[in-house]
């Protein structure tokens, strides 16, 4: 099994949806959780981090943890074209900073 | 802004060729990494460094190694590169007292090896 778990996806919606990204984890250990973005032939930048328990909101996401069912989430609100990208979870273990990604889910939003 | 700078975006190599992939962070960062990414696989480490000339290995060191001269620059080489090497390789770094894994990546390196 793997430590992060992400459906592959692809998810279409029209514009102006709420998208809600899913995650599930196997490791107790991680202390904290990130969402990356990645859009086609570029490296993944940063969106937000949520420590392991509790919600936290940037502008038009939201990211969630439920620690104890080890499910992660980011929501999208009122979604544009330009949010059509891959968006990466990732479990954090402190001490190096390793990061343990999920696979990534694709995420297309038409006009 | 922080950059990180993958000298070659594209590459095609032969099976058994010695591949050299450059990394250079501008930011002064203590930790970098390499990973590789594959459909469905998504991203895995390969290696990551903390301090000059210190590494260590990642989820799947083999076939690799990797070499850090210089605290800007994380070198991944490809001894004897072979076609299940083919892939995107991904250079990341963050400060060693950075906030939560921040981990600043470049554009990448895909590689197809033939």
């Amino acid at each position: 099994q793997k430590e992060v778990e992400q459906d592959p996806g692809p998810l279409s919606v029209p514009e102006g949806a709420i998208v809600s990204l899913n995650c599930t984890y196997s490791n107790s250990a991680f202390q904290y959780f990130m969402w990356y973005r990645q859009y086609s032939r570029k490296g993944p930048e940063l969106l937000m981090y949520t420590y392991s328990s509790g919600n936290k909101e940037d502008g038009r996401f939201t990211a969630q943890v439920d620690k104890s069912s080890k499910y992660i989430s980011l929501f999208i609100r009122d979604s544009q074209p330009s949010d059509s990208a891959t968006y990466l979870c990732a479990g954090v273990l402190t001490g190096f900073q390793k990061l343990v990604f999920g696979t990534g889910t694709r995420l297309l939003v038409s006009p | 802004d922080v950059k990180v700078t993958q000298s070659s975006r594209y590459l095609v190599k032969r099976t058994g060729e010695k591949v050299f992939l450059e990394c250079v962070q501008d930011m002064d960062h203590e930790n970098m990494f390499w990973y590789r990414q594959d459909p469905g696989l998504g991203l895995r480490l390969i290696y990551f460094s903390y301090d000059v000339k210190m590494k260590e290995k990642g989820d799947i060191p083999e076939g690799y190694s990797v070499s850090r001269e210089k605290k800007e620059r994380f070198s991944l080489i490809l001894e004897s590169a072979s076609t299940n090497q083919t892939s995107m390789y991904l250079c990341a770094s963050v400060p060693l007292a950075g906030g939560a894994g921040e981990l600043f990546f470049g554009e990448g390196s895909r590689l197809t090896v033939l």
